[in-house]
């Protein structure tokens, strides 16, 4: 089955850093969407990307599709102490039937510096 | 606040017993999921509804049983689970073509 590839698995935060997310792929996604998980709570929607080149920013959090449509990043600049939790990438290949299902990345792990 | 609710919150069950897990949205989404979640790995799904019907069953076992009464609606009926059942449950919803909205799930325990 298909397969997202999330990177890093985890990072150390200091407040005020940026902080850089991948997700990548070998196949195409129409879709791409990027989640955020807290513990003890559902993910919830940070952005949405439907077109490849997307540029989209919500806040602090920037999101972009990739040309290829392989792949996409999130970037969260001056990162806070909130920021820390899980986030997932997820890439959806259409509508209806199996092709509006979410494939999950991994996770990435944000957690606060020592 | 999410728009999706899910409840109970929390549910410690023997293996013989029987439970259902609940969902609701008012979102007027016709599409909705439930999704399994071990610690530390991305959801997994289970099964999809759309229009009150079932659309996908991701090969879950039978001791898994999905009902969607109307379209604000959605529930998971549990009966003789295993110890590795345990997870937490989560139910999304969303518009055709649209992004999907998560619960806050169901932390379920199989004793």
């Amino acid at each position: 089955g298909q397969q997202l590839n999330q990177s890093p698995q985890s990072m150390f935060i200091q407040e005020g850093e940026d902080v850089s997310m991948n997700c990548t792929s070998s196949s195409i996604f129409n879709t791409w969407l990027w989640y955020k998980q807290d513990p003890g709570e559902g993910p919830v929607l940070l952005i949405a990307l439907y077109k490849a080149g997307e540029l989209t920013s919500n806040g602090r959090l920037t999101a972009q599709f990739g040309i290829t449509r392989k792949d996409s990043f999130l970037n969260i600049s001056a990162s806070i102490p909130s920021d820390v939790g899980i986030y997932f990438c997820a890439g959806q290949l259409g509508y209806g039937g199996s092709q509006g299902n979410l494939i999950f990345g991994k996770g990435t792990k944000l957690s606060v510096k020592p | 606040d999410t728009e999706v609710t899910q409840t109970p919150k929390h549910l410690v069950m023997g293996m013989t017993n029987k439970k259902s897990l609940k969902c609701e949205q008012h979102m007027g989404h016709r599409a909705m999921y439930w999704y399994k979640q071990k610690a530390k790995k991305p959801p997994e799904l289970m099964f999809v509804y759309s229009y009150e019907k079932l659309s996908i069953n991701e090969s879950v076992p039978s001791r898994f049983s999905p009902e969607c009464p109307n379209s604000s609606l959605l529930n998971l009926h549990l009966h003789a689970l295993q110890p590795e059942d345990s997870a937490l449950y989560l139910c999304a919803s969303s518009h055709y073509g649209q992004p999907q909205h998560f619960g806050d799930g169901t932390r379920l325990s199989i004793l």
